[in-house]
């Protein structure tokens, strides 16, 4: 069964608009992760975030993670048409154990 | 360093055939990770394994499903006899000791029939 739900399910911006992607989860977890999925390719990791983290930044990412409300987001700023994909959260306990990726989200920026 | 391989990329076949899916993870990776995505879906765990022992296969239908990692590197997976609804992608993932960040391969495309 999947963890984590994706909210909005689609978005469609405008290159240099910011884009936020939610996940909530239902268990107790170790780490979040984001990844990114091309059309057609596997999936690339974006950024890990920890249960005792509540921010990260990678470059023009940035992640969020409220334990008590069970839910993350994913901040794109600046988006380019190159951040068209779809992307998923990922739940883990210790070890990557019971890894669980939600539905994801199909973004789409428009040039 | 040379990513994660999984080959075919493709296979269609009709139900109640045997197919089977091999991956050879990234050179020094000792955990490996088989997905499964159908379409518009997430990808679901089906078997985790840390060198050649399985850590996780409670999502595997074992009735159909099996895979083995022997000497602790490639992987098979197989599928005997195969359903419809077993077409999807199915990914091949693959992460250093101790660490989180899963390198995925490009996927295996099945088609049932």
């Amino acid at each position: 069964s999947q963890q984590g739900e994706e909210d909005p399910q689609a978005l469609s911006i405008q290159e240099g608009e910011n884009a936020t992607m939610n996940c909530s989860y239902k268990t107790s977890i170790n780490n979040l992760q984001w990844y990114r999925q091309n059309s057609g390719r596997g999936l690339v990791h974006l950024i890990l975030i920890r249960s005792n983290e509540r921010e990260k930044h990678s470059g023009r990412l940035r992640v969020t993670l409220d334990t008590s409300k069970k839910s993350s987001s994913l901040l794109i700023t600046a988006s380019r048409a190159a951040d068209t994909a779809s992307y998923f959260c990922a739940t883990a306990l210790y070890n990557n154990n019971d890894m669980r990726f939600g539905a994801g989200t199909r973004l789409t920026v428009k040039p | 360093e040379a990513g994660v391989a999984q080959s075919p990329r493709y296979k269609i076949i009709e139900k109640r055939q045997s197919v089977a899916f091999w991956c050879n993870p990234i050179s020094g990776h000792a955990t490996l990770y088989w997905y499964q995505q159908i379409l518009g879906q997430g990808p679901k765990l089906l078997i985790q394994f840390q060198n050649n022992g399985v850590v996780d296969d409670s999502q595997l239908p074992k009735d159909r499903f099996s895979a083995e990692r022997l000497k602790g590197v490639d992987s098979t997976l197989k599928i005997q006899p195969a359903k419809l609804e077993d077409s999807a992608v199915y990914l091949c993932a693959s992460t250093p000791l101790a660490q989180e960040t899963q390198y995925f391969g490009p996927g295996t495309r099945l088609l049932v029939l």
